[in-house]
């Protein structure tokens, strides 16, 4: 089967750099994407991420080692409004493109 | 805004009601997915739909069905309501499949 691990909630300052961790187990990959999403909104796209490495996209990044099986998700530069649900999804093994999502990591940005 | 449009934004029923949610994805994408989002499960995929046709079903009841018509549009249609259908409910689309998905603003539904 497939399963994604997120922490539940981070807290960090404004004007920091926070990582948010992500496991997966996945019979086959085919990326990982980041989204974003406020309290009651849509998730908005951040990043995908097919091969190993870091990928750098101004504030933010997306770090992928597909031999561990792991993601995290930088930012930097913390801003109040990065306070929102960050969430980890793969596309489901052998499938059209369905993402399998975790539950999300609930970031807190503090003054 | 993300290009995908979906209606009404709130429905508020009653149990064993039915309610139809609608979805038009962006413009030139031929991939619809629909996600179910509650507290305590987080974003679940329903099913998929790609230029018309069924592609894949995840853990969608059978009291929910959905169709994609000839401009691309979907509705997903959802039966018997009962309490625990209460969520929020995404469509997504892509231009080809495992492209990035764009999420509209979703359809809180609230059966009471």
């Amino acid at each position: 089967g497939q399963n994604i691990d997120q922490p539940t909630e981070m807290t960090a300052t404004e004007g920091a750099i926070v990582q948010i961790n992500c496991t997966y187990q996945t019979s086959g990959f085919n990326g990982l994407f980041w989204y974003q999403q406020h309290a009651g909104e849509a998730p908005t796209f951040l990043s995908y991420n097919v091969l190993d490495g870091l990928e750098e996209k101004g504030r933010f990044s997306s770090f992928l080692s597909r031999s561990k099986g792991y993601s995290y998700l930088l930012l930097k530069e913390l801003q109040m409004k990065d306070s929102a649900s960050y969430l980890c999804a793969v596309p489901q093994a052998g499938s059209q493109g369905n993402l399998i999502f975790g539950k999300g990591t609930k970031l807190s940005v503090k003054p | 805004d993300s290009g995908v449009t979906q209606t009404p934004k709130h429905l508020i029923t009653a149990t064993g009601q039915r309610v139809t949610l609608r979805c038009s994805p962006r413009s030139g994408d031929l991939s619809v997915y629909w996600y179910q989002q509650s507290l305590d499960q987080g974003l679940q995929f329903l099913i998929h739909y790609y230029n018309g046709e069924e592609r894949a079903k995840g853990n969608i009841l059978e009291r929910f069905s959905a169709q994609q018509f000839p401009d691309l549009h979907s509705e997903l249609n959802l039966s018997s309501l009962e309490l625990g259908d209460s969520a929020l409910y995404f469509c997504a689309s892509s231009l080809e499949i495992r492209n990035e998905q764009f999420f509209g603003p979703g359809t809180r539904l609230t059966v009471l």
